[in-house]
């Protein structure tokens, strides 16, 4: 079975750093692109970025270009997002997904994780 | 670079039909049939219900279908049921530098 297992809740301050992540199994990780979603409270999906961990080649979603990092560890099937300095606007629910990939192309989410909250709080 | 269009929400009775759009440009959804719907009831994760404009993966009911006419896709739930009461979510392929664009959200009332 093709699963996405998140890191479990934070709760941390402003400023703090931060690193969630997402293990696939069930599946070669490294020929799948893996993206991150935002859903901030009330708020719809956002879109935060994608890496393709066989080369990971990586893309921002223009509303947290510089404000977050996306990256892999192939070796342990895992993806990372992280934040240097983080602010309570980064209180949400974050998904990481599998897409389909057709050649190179993310071509749709076909397995979503069960989402991490993150809430930044003084 | 900007998202998808869809409407910020729609409702129908029990039985009847209803139909979410969702508008993009020639770089996404008029240019490549990799429009994905998806969706997300309170509290839960999303959930895939149409890819590739139209097919749906194993185990979707076949109430939802998807379509596709220039820049819009469009996802059409038939027989509406009052498990439908959800947000749906469209994303699609896009030539820009994030490769994906996800549309606002719809949320679905039935009445």
């Amino acid at each position: 079975e093709v699963q996405l297992v998140q890191s479990g809740a934070e709760v941390k301050k402003p400023g703090e750093s931060l690193k969630i992540s997402c293990k696939g199994s069930g599946y070669t990780f490294a020929n799948y692109w893996i993206a991150w979603v935002r859903q901030m409270p009330g708020k719809g999906l956002e879109w935060v970025g994608i890496i393709y961990p066989g080369d990971s080649d990586r893309r921002y979603g223009p509303s947290v270009q510089g404000q977050v990092t996306i990256s892999v560890d192939k070796s342990i099937s895992t993806a990372y997002l992280q934040w240097s300095s983080l602010q309570a606007s980064d209180t949400a629910m974050y998904y990481c997904a599998r897409h389909r990939t057709v050649g190179t192309t993310p071509a749709g989410v076909d397995v979503w994780g069960q989402g991490t909250t993150v809430i930044v709080s003084s | 670079q900007s998202g998808l269009t869809q409407p910020a929400s729609v409702s129908g009775s029990p039985g009847q039909s209803i139909t979410i759009s969702c508008t993009g440009t020639n770089s996404d959804i008029g240019g490549f049939n990799y429009v994905s719907w998806y969706q997300q009831r309170p509290g839960k994760a999303p959930k895939v219900i149409i890819y590739d404009v139209s097919f749906r993966p194993s185990g979707v009911s076949s109430r939802f279908s998807g379509s596709k006419s220039g820049n819009t896709a469009s996802l059409t739930i038939s027989g509406l049921q009052a498990d439908d009461e959800a947000d749906y979510y469209c994303s699609s392929y896009t030539t820009s530098d994030s490769l994906v664009v996800f549309g606002g959200g719809t949320k679905l009332t039935v009445l």
